[in-house]
C-alpha cells in the first residue's frame, strides 16, 4: 500500500533554511507528480509547488519562487522540500502528497504525508 | 489565481443532520473540484475528486455535485466521526488553490 512518511518537526530562526523530507513507498515513485502543501496554524491549506520525480521537473507558486527548491533521490523513492529565508510567517505544518491519477488536474492528492511541523522563531 | 469562496466557514449539526456546504470559484473550472476532510492532527483526506465522484472507501453518506463555478459536498446523515474540517480545492489550474475551510461542530 501507498505510504509517505515525512520527517520530524523542526525549529529554526528567522532567515535559516529547513530541508523536510518524504519518504515514498507502495508505488511507482517516478510515475506521479508529488506535491508540497503548507498550513499555517488554525489556517488553510496553501499549495507551494509540485515535481515530477522522473525528469526532477518542477513548478513552484509565485509566492515561494526564489526561495523554495523541490528535489527527490530516485534511489531512495524520497523527495526533499527545502525552504530558504524563513520568517515567522513560514511556521506551519508542511505536507507532501501525491497526485491521484484518475481525478483530474496535476494537484489533486490522494494520498498524503502525516505532516512536519516546522516553527519559526527567533 | 483562481479564489475559491467555501461557505459558511463553520456550521454545527446533530448526528444524523444532513448537511451542505458549498463552494464558489471565481471562474468556470468544469468539473475540476476536489473536496477534502480533515480531522484535528491529521493530514487532509480525499472525500470526493471531480466534483461528483466517491473516493475509493468513502461513506456513500457523502456526494459532490456542481460544474462550472459552483459546487456542492452534502453529507446525508452525519456520523460522529464526519465532526471535523472540510475543504475545496480546484484543479482546473496553477497554483491548484483551496476554500478557507468549514468546520463542522457538534450541536
Amino acid at each position: 500500500q501507498v505510504h509517505l512518511v515525512q520527517s520530524g518537526a523542526e525549529v529554526r530562526k528567522p532567515g535559516a533554511s529547513v530541508k523536510v523530507s518524504c519518504k515514498t513507498s507502495g508505488f511507482s515513485f517516478t510515475s506521479h507528480y508529488m506535491s508540497w502543501v503548507r498550513q499555517a496554524p488554525g489556517q488553510g491549506l496553501e499549495w507551494i509547488g509540485r515535481i515530477h520525480p522522473e525528469a526532477g521537473s518542477t513548478v513552484y507558486a509565485q509566492k515561494f519562487e526564489g526561495r523554495v527548491s523541490m528535489t527527490r533521490d530516485t534511489s531512495t523513492t524520497t523527495l526533499y522540500l527545502e525552504l530558504n529565508s524563513l520568517t515567522s510567517n513560514d511556521t506551519a505544518v508542511y505536507y507532501c502528497g501525491r497526485r491521484c491519477p484518475y481525478c483530474g488536474g496535476d494537484a489533486s492528492l490522494d494520498f498524503w504525508g502525516q505532516g512536519t511541523l516546522v516553527s519559526v522563531s527567533s | 489565481d483562481i479564489r475559491v469562496t467555501q461557505s459558511p466557514s463553520s456550521l454545527s449539526a446533530l448526528v444524523g443532520d444532513r448537511v451542505t456546504i458549498t463552494c464558489r470559484a471565481s471562474e468556470n473550472i468544469s468539473h475540476y473540484l476536489n473536496w477534502y476532510q480533515q480531522k484535528s492532527g491529521q493530514a487532509p483526506k480525499l472525500l470526493i475528486y471531480a466534483a461528483s465522484h466517491l473516493q475509493g472507501g468513502v461513506p456513500s453518506r457523502f456526494s459532490g455535485s456542481g460544474s462550472g463555478a459552483d459546487f456542492t459536498l452534502s453529507v446525508s446523515r452525519l456520523q460522529p466521526e464526519d465532526f471535523a474540517t472540510y475543504f475545496c480545492q480546484q484543479s482546473y489550474d496553477t497554483p491548484t488553490t483551496f476554500g478557507g475551510g468549514t468546520q463542522v461542530e457538534v450541536k
